[in-house]
């Protein structure tokens, strides 16, 4: 069965602290996603990526960095965390080409940042 | 840029009754979207509620429904009778009909059913 799986469910952390969160999917797709969800904003793409190796920039990437390690393996860095980055952060991944390929989304990551 | 804009807060409405979800969209980068309505359940992740890819076509799935209207820029939800477990957050998106799937999503919107 197609599944995204994100850790930790939950992580709270300090001003300053490093945090990472990782991602995996099942599916054999080439693309995965980072978004975070605010109130009031919706999700915004962080970062994305086409393959391993592959990174590119989404819409709100400030303070973030990300690494894809494997087809299978996404991974989220906040190396300085800010209280601005606590959110409710989504992984995707989703099949590349034409059509509705409706990105598949992992369960989320609640992260508090104090 | 392109964005989708969707009933804001939330929706309380009692059981057996109907519910609209109002969502228009712009997409001036893309022209052509597909478009998405996801769905977030108290406790889990975010899933596919339907999908819809040709303007004028109508998607549907456990009683909902959303109809692509390209000359309004619309894709409203609708249920003619909504039940308790419909209670969630739902969230209006709009992709590229290419190669990559980078949705642009409204900011939700919480529907709480009253039994």
């Amino acid at each position: 069965e197609a599944a995204v799986t994100q850790s930790p469910r939950n992580k709270v952390t300090v001003t300053g602290g490093n945090v990472t969160l990782s991602c995996r999917q099942t599916n054999s797709h080439n693309y995965m996603y980072w978004y975070r969800q605010d109130t009031g904003h919706g999700l915004r793409l962080i970062h994305y990526s086409y393959g391993a190796g592959n990174l590119q920039i989404g819409d709100v990437p400030d303070g973030y960095k990300a690494t894809r390690t494997t087809q299978e393996d996404f991974f989220l860095l906040l190396e300085l965390a800010s209280p601005s980055q606590t959110s409710l952060y989504f992984c995707a991944s989703s099949e590349p080409g034409q059509g509705a390929r409706a990105p598949l989304f992992g369960e989320g990551t609640r992260l508090s940042v104090l | 840029g392109d964005s989708v804009t969707q009933t804001e807060g939330q929706v309380t409405v009692s059981e057996s009754k109907s519910l609209i979800i109002n969502c228009t969209y712009s997409a001036t980068s893309i022209g052509y979207p597909n478009l998405f309505w996801y769905v977030r359940y108290p406790g889990e992740g975010l899933q596919l509620l339907l999908k819809v890819i040709t303007a004028g076509q109508k998607g549907s799935s456990r009683g909902f429904e959303a109809t692509y209207n390209k000359e309004a820029t619309s894709f409203h939800l609708q249920k003619a009778s909504v039940q308790e477990s419909d209670s969630a957050v739902y969230y209006c998106a709009l992709g590229p009909n290419s190669a990559g799937n980078k949705l642009t999503f409204g900011i939700g919107t919480r529907v709480l059913v009253r039994p």
